[in-house]
């Protein structure tokens, strides 16, 4: 089955940039997400990516896709506090979608 | 409107006996599931319904049933509840991928804490 790998924690400084990284092992996801966890709450569809792109961009956000490492980012410019969050890759194709480890964004003010 | 409901929120029971979590959308999806959330925030899929029908079982043991009796509801059922079960369960739905169609974005409840003593 598919594998999706993330570091688990992050800390930064407010106003710098935060990169967050996932690697995937099935070749075949259609769809590569980012989904936000608040604490206590769900998790919410930040961005995806189509797996035939290479980059992404939407707003503060932006998503690069290596599909030849099977590796992903997200880098969110101008990290905020609000910013504080779990953030999860996660890989999908036709009625499946496995979720990485989640890495824990902790911002700095 | 909340899209995707999930009760109860907070469940605290002891060991052996037996819960249930209900879960209901009203996104018109098509798909819905059960995943599982333990301490650690690891995330994994238990059940996937399209329509009624389940597609997706990973390897849950089988004191867990789920039940869609229409496409709108998925409730998980749990016998003989064990300390291991503690975790927080979230249902979601999504509309079933389809190629150009949509993104098969998973829209989640805000999950139920399961606490097992």
């Amino acid at each position: 089955g598919e594998d999706v790998e993330q570091s688990l924690f992050l800390s930064v400084r407010e106003g710098d940039s935060s990169v967050i990284n996932c690697t995937y092992t099935d070749s075949s996801s259609t769809y590569l997400y980012w989904y936000k966890q608040e604490p206590g709450a769900g998790l919410q569809l930040l961005t995806y990516i189509f797996s035939n792109m290479d980059m992404k961009q939407d707003q503060r956000l932006t998503v690069l896709l290596n599909k030849k490492d099977k590796h992903l980012s997200l880098r969110i410019a101008d990290t905020q506090t609000g910013d504080s969050a779990i953030y999860f890759c996660a890989a999908g194709g036709y009625q499946k979608v496995t979720f990485g480890t989640g890495t824990k964004l902790q911002v700095i003010p | 409107d909340t899209a995707v409901s999930q009760t109860p929120k907070y469940l605290v029971t002891q060991m052996g006996n037996d819960k249930s979590i209900k879960c209901e959308q009203n996104l018109g999806h098509d798909t819905m599931y059960w995943y599982k959330q333990d301490s650690k925030k690891f995330l994994k899929i238990m059940f996937s319904y399209n329509n009624k029908e389940l597609i997706i079982n990973e390897t849950v043991p089988n004191r867990f049933s789920p039940k869609s009796p229409d496409k709108a509801h998925l409730n998980l059922h749990i016998n003989s509840l064990e300390l291991g079960d503690s975790a927080v369960y979230f249902c979601a739905s999504s509309q079933v991928l389809v190629a150009g169609g949509n993104t098969g974005e998973l829209f989640f409840g805000e999950g139920s804490r399961l606490t097992v003593l």
